[in-house]
């Protein structure tokens, strides 16, 4: 079946911090990959996507790249900041007939301490 | 545009009370879900629905009823409510399943 693995946390850097959060997928055919963030007490809000490979998303100074190759799709941000703190969730999204799901990962609890 | 909205945002059930979430969305969105949210599992499906009239389960249905009568209503009843379904409940919407997804405030539901 579809899976998405993400790097566990808590991550916890510095302000101004570079950031990776791992993220690898197991899926049959050819998915679109999304970054999701949660920012405490709300809900999940799409942060960046990707709907093919070597497609980069990016939004907000944070990118990812759709790395079929290696069926990844890591978070990266060159300098972090408090704002920032949040949990990120990958997901991974099928159009196959009978099959079409978001599928999420556990979720990283990110933290920047000024 | 409202987005997607969820009530009650907190409620406290006692053993065996029933309920119902409600969700709502202005985006004529076709596909709707449930997904309960514990810690460190993520976010799991519970339902979803890809138009009015059509609804099917997702990995953890048991202990939930929807239904969809209309496109811009998806609700979510629990039976008998068990200390076990003390979560956070997010409804979400999208044009296709597999697009993005646009979620509620969430509902923080707790079972005494």
């Amino acid at each position: 079946g579809n899976s998405v693995t993400q790097m566990e946390g808590p991550v916890t850097l510095s302000e101004e911090a570079f950031l990776t959060i791992n993220c690898t997928y197991t899926a049959t055919g050819y998915p679109s990959l999304f970054w999701y963030v949660q920012y405490p007490g709300e809900g999940l809000q799409l942060l960046l996507k990707a709907t093919k490979a070597d497609d980069k998303g990016s939004n907000k100074g944070f990118e990812a790249t759709y790395r079929k190759e290696t069926t990844s799709f890591h978070l990266e941000k060159g300098s972090v900041q408090v704002s920032d703190s949040a949990v990120y969730f990958c997901a991974l999204g099928l159009s196959n007939f009978g099959n079409e799901k978001l599928t999420f990962g556990t979720g990283t609890r990110l933290t920047i301490i000024p | 545009n409202a987005g997607v909205t969820q009530t009650p945002k907190f409620q406290v059930l006692k053993t065996g009370q029933s309920m119902t979430l409600q969700c709502a969305q202005d985006m004529n969105h076709e596909y709707m879900s449930w997904y309960r949210q514990d810690p460190g599992m993520g976010l799991r499906l519970i339902h979803y629905s890809v138009g009015a009239g059509i609804t099917d389960q997702g990995e953890v249905p048991n202990g939930y009823n929807v239904s969809r009568s209309t496109t811009e209503d998806f609700p979510l009843r629990l039976l008998s409510a068990a200390p076990s379904q003390t979560s956070v409940y997010f409804c979400a919407s999208s044009s296709f399943p597999a697009d993005t997804q646009y979620f509620g405030p969430g509902t923080r539901l707790t079972v005494l």
